[in-house]
């Protein structure tokens, strides 16, 4: 069974250009996670789907970044202009629907120069 | 107040000796789960070990076990016979909310274990 799988594993751009990530989830996995992981520090839960449905966004930062899951599949997380204070590794996560383990993809290492 | 707080920023460990790693926890939700996730140099998250609030047992994954005390709000990592492939980052995790319902889940800060050949 093919795991989570996100692309672009390692994205350098210049401050205020947009970025895209994309996430494929395991096959089957309702839940979508959506983290950011500073150096030094653990995750931190940017936007949850149920499906479709963003059911957490409060970590959002919506005056830059947006999110979507239109088919409820994969995912696009979108950083639209980027500040350098945005380089991160950006992992992207999945479950089944009230699942205990959340499996992660390899994540995108951001850098914002 | 952190939701959850790992105090050890770096722990050795010599090859074949047990190490625990220390994680407390803060939460007034009567059902909630912990987690622990190792994270190696590559970058990946990869799980461990769950325990939820009302199990009685402690968790134990093959090497790995999870000393609950829920008292102290604390869920401790305890990895047997140290292998130099656990040189790694460990992660403590909190999820609050009923399983199958609204789940916020929250990591801690980390904990960087190296072993000593």
């Amino acid at each position: 069974e093919a795991g989570v799988v996100q692309s672009p594993r390692y994205k350098i751009i210049e401050k205020k250009q947009p970025v895209a990530f994309w996430c494929n989830p395991i096959s089957g996995h309702n839940t979508l996670y959506w983290y950011r992981q500073n150096l030094g520090q653990g995750p931190e839960l940017l936007i949850r789907y149920e499906n479709e449905e963003a059911v957490d966004d409060s970590q959002l930062p919506k005056d830059r970044f947006s999110a979507e899951r239109l088919k409820g599949v994969d995912s696009t997380l979108k950083i639209q202009p980027a500040e350098l204070g945005d380089s991160a590794v950006y992992l992207c996560a999945s479950s089944l629907w009230g699942g205990n383990e959340q499996y992660f993809g390899p994540g995108t290492r951001l850098t914002v120069t | 107040a952190q939701k959850i707080t790992q105090t050890q920023p770096g722990m050795f460990v010599q090859e074949k000796e047990a190490v625990t790693l220390d994680c407390t926890y803060d939460t007034s939700d009567q059902s909630y789960g912990l987690f622990w996730y190792k994270q190696p140099s590559s970058g990946e998250m990869i799980f461990l070990i769950y325990q939820g609030s009302y199990d009685e047992q402690n968790a134990t994954e093959g090497r790995y076990s999870l000393n609950f005390q829920k008292a102290r709000k604390s869920a401790n990592l305890v990895i047997s016979a140290s292998q130099l492939g656990d040189s790694a980052m460990y992660f403590c995790a909190m999820r609050e909310g009923n399983s199958g319902g609204y789940q916020k889940v929250t990591f801690g800060t980390g904990t960087k274990l190296q072993v000593i050949p």
